[in-house]
C-alpha cells in the first residue's frame, strides 16, 4: 500500500458548478478525515469517518458540502455550487485507532481553483 | 478556525544551526502532534506528546509542553537544507481530529 491517495491533485471549475474530490485511505485504516487548507494557514478540520458513519460535521462544513464514505472504504467530498471562497487545498487523512494515539497520515490533497 | 499560533511565522537559519519554534493553543488537549509539509511530500507526522508529558526526543527533534502554559516548543537541532518546509502543530482534544495552528515556514540555507 503506498499510502492515502487522493483524485484529482487540481481542478479547475467554474463558479456555480459542482465539483467531487475523492480519497482512497491506507486499506486497513478505519478512520478517515477531511481537512480544507487555504494558502499561508493550517489545515481545517471539515469531517470524519469511523468506517462508513460520518461522526462529526464542522460547521465549516456549509450545506453545499456532502461527504460520503460508502462501505467504509474510499470517500467522497462534494462541493455543490461553487464559489469563490471554496478556493483551497482540500487534504484527506487516514487513521487505525491504537490505545489512545492515532497517527494519521495525509494524501498529497486535491487544489481546487474556483474561476 | 485554528486552535493557536505559531511563532514565528517564518524563520531563516543556515545548515548546522538549531531551529525553534513555537505553538501556543486555547483549550485542554489529550496530545500534541507537529507536522512538516512540504510541496514534495504534503503533510508529514513528526512526533506526539500526550498530555502528562513535558519533553519527548526523536532523532533531531526535541519537543517540550507546558500545559500550564497551553504551549510547546519544536527544536530542530543540526538542521539541513533538507528541512525546508512548514511546520504545524496540532491538537487533539476528546476526540481524533485535530486543531491545527498557523505553521512556521521554516529555510534552511546550505
Amino acid at each position: 500500500d503506498t499510502g492515502v491517495s487522493q483524485d484529482p491533485r487540481h481542478k479547475i471549475t467554474k463558479r456555480g458548478q459542482n465539483v467531487t474530490f475523492r480519497c482512497d485511505p491506507i486499506s486497513e485504516h478505519n478512520r478517515l478525515y477531511w481537512y480544507r487548507q487555504t494558502l499561508g494557514q493550517g489545515p481545517e478540520f471539515l469531517t470524519y469517518f469511523q468506517n462508513e458513519a460520518q461522526l462529526e460535521k464542522s460547521r465549516l462544513l456549509s450545506d453545499r458540502f456532502s461527504a460520503e464514505r460508502p462501505k467504509g472504504s474510499f470517500s467522497t467530498l462534494e462541493i455543490q455550487r461553487t464559489e469563490q471562497g471554496d478556493s483551497a487545498m482540500y487534504l484527506c487523512a487516514s487513521s487505525q485507532k491504537t490505545g489512545d494515539y492515532t497517527e494519521a497520515f495525509f494524501g498529497q490533497g486535491t487544489r481546487l481553483t474556483v474561476v | 478556525s485554528q486552535q493557536g499560533e505559531e511563532d514565528p511565522q517564518a524563520l531563516s537559519i543556515q545548515e548546522g544551526e538549531n531551529a525553534t519554534m513555537n505553538c501556543s493553543y486555547k483549550t485542554s488537549i489529550n496530545n500534541l502532534q507537529w507536522y512538516r509539509q512540504n510541496s514534495g511530500r504534503g503533510l508529514v507526522h513528526l512526533i506526539l506528546i500526550r498530555s502528562n508529558e513535558r519533553e519527548k526526543h526523536s532523532g533531531r527533534l526535541r519537543v517540550t509542553l507546558d500545559t500550564s502554559k497551553k504551549s510547546s516548543s519544536l527544536l530542530i537541532t543540526a538542521s539541513r537544507a533538507a528541512d525546508t518546509a512548514s511546520y504545524f502543530c496540532a491538537t487533539a482534544v476528546y476526540t481524533d481530529k485535530l486543531i491545527f495552528g498557523t505553521g512556521t515556514r521554516l529555510q534552511v540555507f546550505p
